[in-house]
């Protein structure tokens, strides 16, 4: 049973154009999220993260939204770069327990000139 | 610098062995994790421990074993019994100060011939 969804596999995206990832989630109990960023061959690095008393939280280019209502966020980039090319992870952490994060599938994004 | 650290990066193993993938951090933090990553299927949670002499199964534990007798250490045994080991995995990090994100390593894979 997957908790933590991205239902988007891969998406294709223009230089300056805006991206915007999905994810959505089935526990009510996450209460921290997080994005990461993956390039081939290597370990993901930390992007941005939201808590759930929060519903937007923004760094630069990078904006995570999050509708807890709807169990959905969502990461916004802009303008997207050709570096931005990479694969995203959305990772829930539930409160109460331990700091364990639940990761969905990711969804690589290709970002064209 | 402070970081994570895997080795070896690139690893064969026969069928019917044991390998050890290594897993270092130099970031005082107390909490280490192994995941294992398949085409198209995101992060699983292999073991993760949460302080020194104690370790708790993920999602995916059998047919590995883990070790945690350092803080700074926390190796990856994949054992012969692990039915289809050829994947990339990844070693990863955490504190306790409130900021819940993982520091990652740069990751080992792992070709069973």
């Amino acid at each position: 049973d997957q908790q933590v969804k991205q239902n988007s596999p891969s998406l294709s995206v223009q230089e300056g154009r805006i991206s915007i990832l999905n994810c959505d989630y089935t526990n009510s109990m996450f209460d921290y999220f997080l994005w990461y960023k993956k390039y081939p061959a290597e370990g993901p690095t930390f992007l941005i993260s939201i808590s759930s008393i929060k519903d937007k939280n923004e760094d630069g280019r990078f904006t995570v939204f999050l509708n807890k209502s709807a169990k959905h966020l969502s990461l916004h980039i802009v303008p997207s770069q050709p570096g931005d090319s990479a694969v995203y992870f959305c990772a829930a952490r539930a409160s109460g327990g331990y700091n364990k994060l639940i990761f969905g599938a990711g969804t690589r994004l290709a970002v064209h000139p | 610098d402070g970081g994570i650290t895997q080795s070896p990066k690139y690893l064969f193993r026969k069928e019917g062995q044991n390998v050890t993938l290594s897993c270092e951090q130099n970031l005082n933090h107390d909490a280490m994790y192994w995941y294992r990553q398949d085409p198209g299927q995101g992060l699983r949670l292999i073991y993760y421990s949460q302080i020194v002499n104690d370790f708790q199964k993920g999602d995916i534990a059998e047919g590995y074993s883990v070790s945690r007798e350092k803080k700074e250490s926390f190796p990856l045994t994949v054992t012969s019994a692990q039915k289809n080991p050829t994947a990339f995995y990844l070693c990863a990090s955490s504190a306790w100060d409130g900021n819940y994100g993982y520091t990652f390593g740069s990751g080992t894979r792992l070709t069973v011939v």
